[in-house]
């Protein structure tokens, strides 16, 4: 299985609500990424865990909660999200020393 | 700080006909890597490409070669015999030569390329 998944691959969400979105990889990767990209942008990076651990936290807002439960899967809770946040959510992986991160498909998300 | 620069906002090719996206790079890292992403309109990053610093020979990858000139800190992407499904946004991208930067990508502004038939 050579295959980032994440789901929802769209979501709308009001300012209020709170939502999570998740990635999965099945590929032994030990380092997994969240990265946010506006439209015609390139991918920016906000979260790394290594082995699990946070590694690196780019000055995020808090309203962005990154959480890896366990080897596998990488989720992002969002609380309190502003308009400017909507954007595409790419999820990617590696091991932790190895060359290329392989994306997933992206999550598009909408703050009303 | 590493920095990525890739100067051509978009770029047109004739189907069939090869294209150069070009790319250039700054970084004090002695180590490093360069990639070379294609991004359809469906969002998906695709990797493409790779070179090592230390690599002595440009990386090839079916119809994709990378232009790797050291000295000039280029890294082109050359793609030969284009086809429509080629048509996408290509980031070219370096990851970090160590310690907690290691696993950074910093990424260009992308070239948006249109094959046409």
């Amino acid at each position: 299985d050579t295959e980032v998944t994440q789901t929802p691959k769209h979501l709308v969400m009001g300012m209020t609500n709170k939502k999570s979105l998740k990635c999965e990889q099945h590929m032994g990767h030990r380092a997994m990424y969240w990265y946010k990209q506006k439209a015609k942008k390139p991918p920016e990076l906000m979260f790394v865990y290594s082995y699990e651990k946070l590694s690196i936290n780019e000055s995020v807002p808090s309203r962005f909660s990154p959480e890896c439960p366990n080897s596998s899967l990488l989720n992002l809770h969002l609380h309190a999200l502003q308009p400017e946040d909507s954007a595409l959510y790419l999820c990617a992986s590696s091991q932790p020393s190895g060359r290329e991160q392989f994306f997933g498909p992206g999550t598009r998300l909408t703050v009303l | 700080a590493q920095k990525i620069t890739q100067t051509q906002p978009g770029m047109f090719v004739q189907e069939k006909e090869a294209v150069t996206l070009d790319c250039t790079y700054d970084t004090s890292d002695p180590s490093y890597g360069l990639f070379w992403y294609k991004q359809p309109s469906s969002g998906e990053m695709i990797f493409l490409i790779y070179q090592g610093s230390y690599d002595q020979q440009n990386a090839t990858e079916g119809r994709y070669s990378l232009n790797f000139q050291k000295a000039r800190k280029s890294a082109n992407l050359v793609i030969s015999a284009s086809q429509l499904g080629d048509s996408a946004m290509y980031f070219c991208a370096m990851r970090g030569g160590g310690g907690t930067s290691y696993g950074k990508l910093t990424f260009g502004q992308g070239t948006i390329l249109t094959v046409h038939p």
